[in-house]
């Protein structure tokens, strides 16, 4: 399985865009990237997710690079509730079994201050 | 709008007790999965269920059993509690086996053995 790197944490100021970075070096053409975010004591939220074209939704961006061998999710101004978990994940969006689950790593814990 | 509901949210049991983990969805999803989750850690595949009547083992099924009867329930037993099964266990669910669909995740249950 395509694995990502993540920073294991980061600061960020309230009201300051943050920029999470996610590197996936083996990731294969039917890979897509995932982002979820997981807030203190509460299950995982889906986040955004991408293929080759950067993404945008009312949470966030996700700016995927030319190469598909990084990514980085973009919060564009964050908030106190923006302190969480990101995980970002590769997931076969062709192949259906065990292939399309989604394999979690320990992700970059999000630190915002006030 | 329930989502993804978890019963209990707290448990404590003692070593060699049965459980069984209750999870129900009511939007209809085909596939369904439990994670567990230790402290500091990302969420591991416990079992999951492509649609009814079908399941599979993840990435951790030892000491669990899992059926899936109906579209909206997927239990998760413990025939016989040990420690290391001391976690807190998230269910999610997705219209169909998630390959870009997101992942809807309940609140967790915090099982304790002692």
């Amino acid at each position: 399985d395509a694995k990502t790197t993540q920073p294991n944490s980061m600061e960020s100021n309230e009201e300051e865009p943050v920029h999470l970075p996610c590197n996936h070096s083996t990731i294969s053409g039917t890979d897509y990237i995932h982002w979820y975010r997981q807030l203190p004591s509460q299950g995982p939220e889906y986040v955004i997710h991408g293929l080759t074209s950067n993404v945008n939704n009312r949470m966030a961006s996700l700016a995927i690079a030319e190469d598909r061998k990084s990514s980085t999710l973009i919060l564009h101004r964050a908030t106190l509730r923006d302190a969480a978990v990101y995980y970002c994940i590769l997931r076969d969006g062709f192949s259906g079994g065990s292939q399309g689950n989604l394999i979690f790593g320990k992700g970059t814990k999000l630190s915002v201050k006030p | 709008n329930a989502g993804v509901t978890q019963t209990p949210k707290f448990q404590v049991l003692k070593t060699g007790q049965s459980m069984t983990l209750q999870c129900a969805q009511d939007m209809n999803h085909e596939y369904m999965s439990w994670y567990r989750q230790d402290p500091g850690m990302g969420l591991r595949l416990i079992h999951y269920s492509v649609g009814a009547g079908i399941t599979d083992q993840g990435e951790v099924p030892n000491g669990y059993n899992v059926s899936r009867s109906t579209t909206e329930d997927f239990p998760l037993r413990l025939l016989s509690a040990a420690p290391s099964q001391t976690s807190v266990y998230f269910c999610a669910s997705s219209y169909r086996q998630p390959s870009n669909q997101p992942q809807h995740f309940g609140d967790g249950t915090r099982l304790s053995i002692l």
